[in-house]
């Protein structure tokens, strides 16, 4: 059974940083492109980023460039989320998804809120 | 970026009926790489169609995509209970990525 289990969800002052972590178990996790997709309260789906297998091709949503960067540890079976300059509309659960044609498995989300 | 327009916003229809739904991209998506999503309340997305209109493994078949270039159409033949939930478009033909706003299809 494909499992992704994010952690590190927090609440956070604004301009702080956070670092998201995504456990993967039940699939040869070093074959697959992943990703994380964010949902603020009450909204919709908004893509944040996504890495290739070898971590070296990297795409970011333009509301998160520059402050946010996606990584990953094969040996590890681990994705990671490093989140900097926090602001209020980052405020959201975060799903780390595997890609494969699409986000064909999800995780369960951690919810990060930025707030004084 | 490319934006995906959903419509409509909200779908109310009985079970037994047949819902349209359509995603608009403000430009061609390459590879027609669009994908169809649902969520139910309080749950992880759940990937219906990839490539505009290939059903994922485990997909009933009262669910099909179609179109092509800038027009895609997620069309549930039957509406069943279980399908009342919100449903989103992403397109992966250009980077960054992106989502739809969703439509919500609930119970008339």
């Amino acid at each position: 059974e494909v499992q992704l289990v994010e952690s590190g969800g927090a609440l956070v002052q604004p301009g702080g940083s956070l670092r998201l972590s995504c456990v993967v178990s039940g699939l040869n996790f070093n074959i697959y492109w992943m990703g994380w997709v964010r949902q603020a309260p009450g909204k919709g789906l908004e893509y944040v980023a996504n890495i290739n297998q070898d971590g070296n091709q990297k795409f970011f949503a333009d509301s998160v460039q520059g402050r946010f960067d996606v990584s990953r540890d094969n040996a590890k079976n681990s994705l990671y989320l490093q989140m900097n300059s926090l602001r209020a509309e980052d405020t959201a659960v975060y799903y780390c998804a595997k890609w494969n044609f699409a986000f064909d498995s999800w995780g369960q989300g951690t919810p990060v809120t930025v707030s004084s | 970026e490319i934006v995906l327009t959903q419509s409509p916003g909200t779908l109310s229809l009985s079970p037994g009926e047949r819902a349209t739904l359509s995603c608009r991209a403000s430009q061609s998506i390459r590879n027609n790489y669009l994908a169809w999503y649902q969520q139910k309340p309080g749950q992880a997305p759940r990937v219906l169609i990839c490539d505009a209109s290939s059903r994922v493994t485990g997909i009933p078949d009262r669910f099909s995509g179609s179109g092509s270039g800038t027009d895609f159409t997620l069309t549930i033949s039957r509406l069943e209970p279980e399908d009342f939930a919100v449903y989103y478009c992403q397109q992966s033909g250009s980077s960054p990525w992106t989502f739809g706003q969703g439509t919500t299809v609930e119970v008339k």
